[in-house]
């Protein structure tokens, strides 16, 4: 059974850096399998985030990309963003899932962190 | 690249409901469709244009030609109010990319 979930803090301060973990069961990140991170602010739509694949290759919204470092720890089936300066517009659901080339067919539940 | 959803539809129950998603030659690409309730995380309903996860109802189909692909949901349901978001894979630019979602009301 493949599982994801989501981990965190809830709270951050402006200006620093968040750290978020996605724990996964049920699947290994082998060959042709990617994680991502997608993200819902409040009142707002989906907005993808970050890729990365079993090869190490990375993808970054262009928009973030220097704010965002994607990685990942295959023998803790283990995937880790972190976003820096952070800003209260980053407060959001963040999500992990399994895929995104060219979808994500399983979802993490999601973290609520907000930026105050 | 963009994907272009109406903010909102409504259907009536035993209704079908027609979500659009408008994209320059959308129908070039893969489309796939998520499900979000309120409260909830996103669920794959469509991939590769018209194929359903196991487990999704029969009622979600889709459809892709053009410039405009199609989420379909037949004989809509209460259980069916949700956010439906389309997303392709943009191999241009590397990235993921969503449509701004549509509110299905059932009304």
């Amino acid at each position: 059974q493949i599982a994801l979930e989501e981990s965190g803090p809830a709270l951050v301060n402006p200006t620093q850096t968040l750290t978020l973990t996605c724990t996964f069961s049920g699947f290994s990140l082998s060959s042709g399998v990617a994680v991502g991170w997608v993200r819902r602010p409040p009142g707002k739509p989906l907005e993808w985030l970050a890729l990365i694949y079993w090869d190490d290759t990375k993808f970054y919204r262009p928009s973030l990309r220097g704010r965002l470092t994607i990685s990942k720890d295959t023998s803790k089936h283990q995937v880790v963003v972190t976003m820096s300066d952070l800003d209260p517009l980053d407060t959001a659901t963040y999500y992990c899932a399994r895929g995104g080339d060219p979808y994500f067919d399983f979802w993490g539940q999601g973290l609520l962190v907000t930026v105050s | 690249y963009v994907l272009t959803q109406p903010p909102s539809v409504s259907a009536a129950p035993g209704a079908t409901a027609t979500i659009p998603c408008g994209g320059s030659n959308i129908g070039d690409k893969r489309v796939h469709w998520y499900q979000q309730r309120p409260g909830q995380a996103p669920v794959l309903v469509i991939f590769d244009d018209n194929s359903r996860p196991s487990g999704v109802s029969g009622r979600f189909s889709g459809f892709n030609s053009g410039e405009k692909a199609t989420l379909t949901i037949s004989r809509v349901e209460a259980g069916d109010a949700a956010d439906y978001y389309c997303q392709v894979w943009e191999s241009g630019g590397d990235r993921v990319v969503f449509g701004g979602g549509t509110e299905l009301t059932v009304l």
